[in-house]
């Protein structure tokens, strides 16, 4: 599969605190989706985009669709201790593309 | 709705053995797929199917075989088992990958060990 770069690999928080996360990749992606992974679970869809430029939020996460389609960002404004877990990034290369390549995920953990 | 389902939740196999990894969505999905997730590796895609009776290889699919009889079942079976295979394994589903509708539901997940 593509290989998407996400970083950092791991960040602490401390509550209040606004966090970003990248993901990028020598490829061009028709899709970029933001998920989230609670320990135990599978993972969640967070935010999905679908535009070159878009600007997407959703409650305190805003994830953008980079201008050369070849990245992504995930804001969280105002961190609370409920946002510790692993954050992946995932694209889509093409419409015609049924699979998704997956980033190697960011660990948010609270800072003691 | 149920949503996606797995079963067994986890599982310990010795080497060489077989098995099968259900599952099951009650969402008519056409799309469904297996994921295997090993630590700093992220998720990576073993087979997937876009309707019933189609399946495809994804990007580790070496040692595990797929078929989909149903729309709603998707069961992933381990041949001979090998340590290496030892992970977390999902099952996802969507609507149409295609279409747009990229939210993928994924399961909780089987966790498998291989001695």
């Amino acid at each position: 599969g593509q290989q998407l770069n996400q970083s950092p690999q791991s960040m602490f928080i401390q509550e209040g605190e606004d966090v970003s996360m990248n993901c990028t990749s020598s490829s061009i992606f028709n899709t970029w989706l933001w998920y989230k992974q609670d320990p135990g679970e599978g993972p969640v869809l967070l935010i999905a985009l679908y535009k070159a430029g878009e600007l997407t939020s959703n409650g305190r996460l805003t994830a953008q669709f980079g201008i050369t389609r070849k990245d992504s960002f995930l804001n969280i404004s105002a961190s609370i201790p409920s946002d510790v877990g692993i954050y992946f990034c995932a694209g889509q290369l093409g419409s015609n593309d049924y699979k998704l390549s997956f980033g190697a995920g960011t660990t948010v953990t609270v800072r003691a | 709705n149920a949503g996606v389902t797995q079963t067994p939740k986890f599982q310990v196999l010795k080497t060489g053995q077989s098995m099968t990894l259900q599952c099951a969505q009650d969402m008519n999905h056409e799309y469904m797929s297996w994921y295997r997730q090993d630590p700093g590796m992220g998720l990576r895609l073993i087979h997937y199917s876009v309707g019933a009776g189609i399946t495809d290889q994804g990007e580790v699919p070496n040692g595990y075989n797929v078929s989909r009889s149903t729309t709603e079942d998707f069961p992933l079976r381990l041949l001979s088992a090998a340590p290496s295979q030892t992970s977390v394994y999902f099952c996802a589903s969507s609507y149409d990958i295609l279409a747009g509708y990229n939210e993928q539901f994924f399961g909780p997940g089987t966790r498998l060990t291989v001695l």
